[in-house]
C-alpha cells in the first residue's frame, strides 16, 4: 500500500490566487514527521515545510502552510499569492519513527502558476 | 556555502560497468542518505547512514554498496550498472539530535545516470 498519496498530477493555477496540494498518508506509528519539498525544473531538493505528529498547529512558513487533519491523514500544502516561482513539482513525504529521517515520498504534483 | 556535494553530476555507463558516487556534506550532520528518482516518481531510499560508522538498506538497495568513509563522506557504488538503474541520484545529509524530530534533509544536486 502506498505510504504516500498525491492525487494531483498537475495543477494550473492564476498568479496571486492561492493553491491546496494534496497529501495523504498512512502509517500506524503514533510518531511520524511530514514534509514537504519543491523541485523547481532545475532539480534540486528545496525545504518547504514540516509538521510533526504530536504538534497542535499547523505549522506555517511564510507563504507555505500545512493544513494538518491527523483523524483524515491528510497534510495539505497551501500556497497563498502563488507567484511565478512557485512553479515545480512539489513532493510530500514522511518520516515514521524517530531517529535517522528515512523520508517516503509521495509522487509528486506539478503545479504550474500562469500569468 | 557548499552544503551536499554529490560528483559527477552527470555519467553515462554501459551496462556491467562499475561506478562511485560520491557525496560529501560540511554541515557536520551525523545521518546521510542516497536516494534515486525516477522519471515521473518521487525519490525512493537506496542506503542511509544514521551515524559515522553504521549503514542500513533502505527500500531498494538491490545492485548498490555504500561506504561511510568519514563522517563527511558518504559514497554509492554500482558494482555492475544495469539499465534499471537510470535515475537521478540525490545525497541528503540531516542531523539527528536525540529526540529532535523535525531535521530536514539537505540534497545535494543530483547525479544523472544513464545506462545504457
Amino acid at each position: 500500500a502506498q505510504k504516500i498519496t498525491q492525487t494531483q498530477p498537475g495543477m494550473f493555477v492564476q498568479e496571486k490566487e492561492a493553491v491546496t496540494l494534496d497529501c495523504t498518508y498512512d502509517t500506524s506509528d503514533p510518531s511520524y514527521g511530514l514534509f514537504w519539498y519543491k523541485q523547481p525544473s532545475s532539480g534540486e531538493m528545496i525545504f518547504l515545510i514540516y509538521q510533526g505528529s504530536y504538534d497542535q498547529q499547523n505549522a506555517t512558513e511564510g507563504r507555505y502552510s500545512l493544513n494538518f487533519q491527523k483523524a483524515r491523514k491528510s497534510a495539505n500544502l497551501v500556497i497563498s499569492a502563488s507567484q511565478l516561482g512557485d512553479s515545480a513539482m512539489y513532493f510530500c513525504a514522511m518520516r515514521e519513527g524517530r531517529g535517522a529521517q528515512k523520508l517516503v515520498f509521495g509522487q509528486g504534483t506539478r503545479l504550474t502558476i500562469n500569468p | 556555502n557548499a552544503g551536499v556535494t554529490q560528483t559527477p553530476k552527470f555519467q553515462v555507463l554501459k551496462t556491467g560497468q562499475s561506478m562511485t558516487l560520491q557525496c560529501a556534506q560540511d554541515m557536520n550532520h551525523n545521518s546521510m542518505y542516497w536516494y534515486r528518482q525516477d522519471p515521473g516518481m518521487g525519490l525512493r531510499l537506496i542506503y542511509y547512514s544514521a551515524s559515522e560508522g553504521t549503514t542500513d538498506k533502505g527500500e531498494v538497495p538491490n545492485g548498490y554498496n555504500v561506504s561511510r568513509l568519514n563522517k563527511r563522506e558518504f559514497s554509492l557504488r554500482l558494482e555492475s550498472a544495469a539499465p534499471s538503474q537510470t535515475s537521478v541520484y540525490f545525497c541528503a545529509s540531516s542531523e539527528v539530535l536525540g529526540r529532535v524530530t523535525n531535521e530536514k534533509l539537505f540534497f545535494g544536486s543530483g547525479t544523472q545516470l544513464s545506462v545504457l
